[in-house]
């Protein structure tokens, strides 16, 4: 299967700072990635759509200026989030679409914030 | 409104002990039926994708099938590395409408 990778792992941050976490496709070319948040116990919520070289659609009730997506190229996107706060607390997951129909799954990225 | 839901909530099994997993949909106009495992921790692993009723796929001792309204993971033999939270996600069109999951322990 396709290789996703996320960096970092694991973040913690103070409150009020912004943090950005990095989706690269390892062995293949991803004009369309996924960003999705996990909450213990529950189930991947989508947060936005990004396709390389234009801008995101963000899933209803997803701040779009407080989540900033980039997909500048066919490998990276990234996922910045600003001036974080507790409630931003949760693990954040990435995916890259092969195909027309299959998504990939980066390993996931833990942020905490103090 | 597309729903998935998945039953039960949470399996345990003993090794060896086979079993199904279920997982309901209302989606209307339904392009794929995508199988997931998901270990704490990490992200969701690709499984299987079902398109059409009837149809059936498998990988080691699992075995997925699909009719118009559910899809079941089969489970033969399991093993304790088998234990993950096994997730559905059936969809319309790209973005998947992941079901909550089934927490699947299988005990030596």
């Amino acid at each position: 299967g396709a290789v996703v990778s996320q960096h970092p792992s694991r973040v913690i941050c103070k409150s009020g700072t912004s943090v950005k976490i990095e989706c690269r496709s390892l062995d293949f070319q991803a004009t369309t990635m996924f960003w999705y948040r996990q909450f213990p116990k529950k189930s991947l919520m989508l947060m936005a759509t990004s396709n390389e070289g234009s801008k995101a659609t963000y899933e209803q009730g997803v701040e779009k200026d407080k989540f900033l997506i980039n997909h500048a190229s066919l490998t990276l996107s990234t996922l910045t989030v600003t001036s974080a706060h507790p409630e931003d607390s949760s693990f954040y997951i990435c995916s890259g679409l092969v195909g027309t129909d299959t998504q990939y799954f980066g390993p996931g990225t833990r942020l905490t914030v103090l | 409104e597309d729903q998935v839901t998945q039953s039960p909530e949470a399996l345990r099994l003993q090794e060896g002990e086979s079993s199904s997993l279920n997982c309901s949909y209302t989606v209307s106009g339904l392009r794929g039926l995508f199988w997931y495992r998901q270990d704490p921790g990490k992200g969701p692993e690709f499984l299987f994708t079902l398109y059409s009723a009837g149809e059936e796929k498998e990988k080691e001792r699992l075995k997925a099938t699909l009719t118009k309204k559910e899809s079941f993971l089969h489970i033969t033999a399991p093993k304790p590395e088998d234990s993950a939270t096994y997730l559905c996600a059936p969809a319309r069109n790209t973005p998947l409408v992941f079901g909550k999951g089934t927490r699947l322990s299988v005990i030596a």
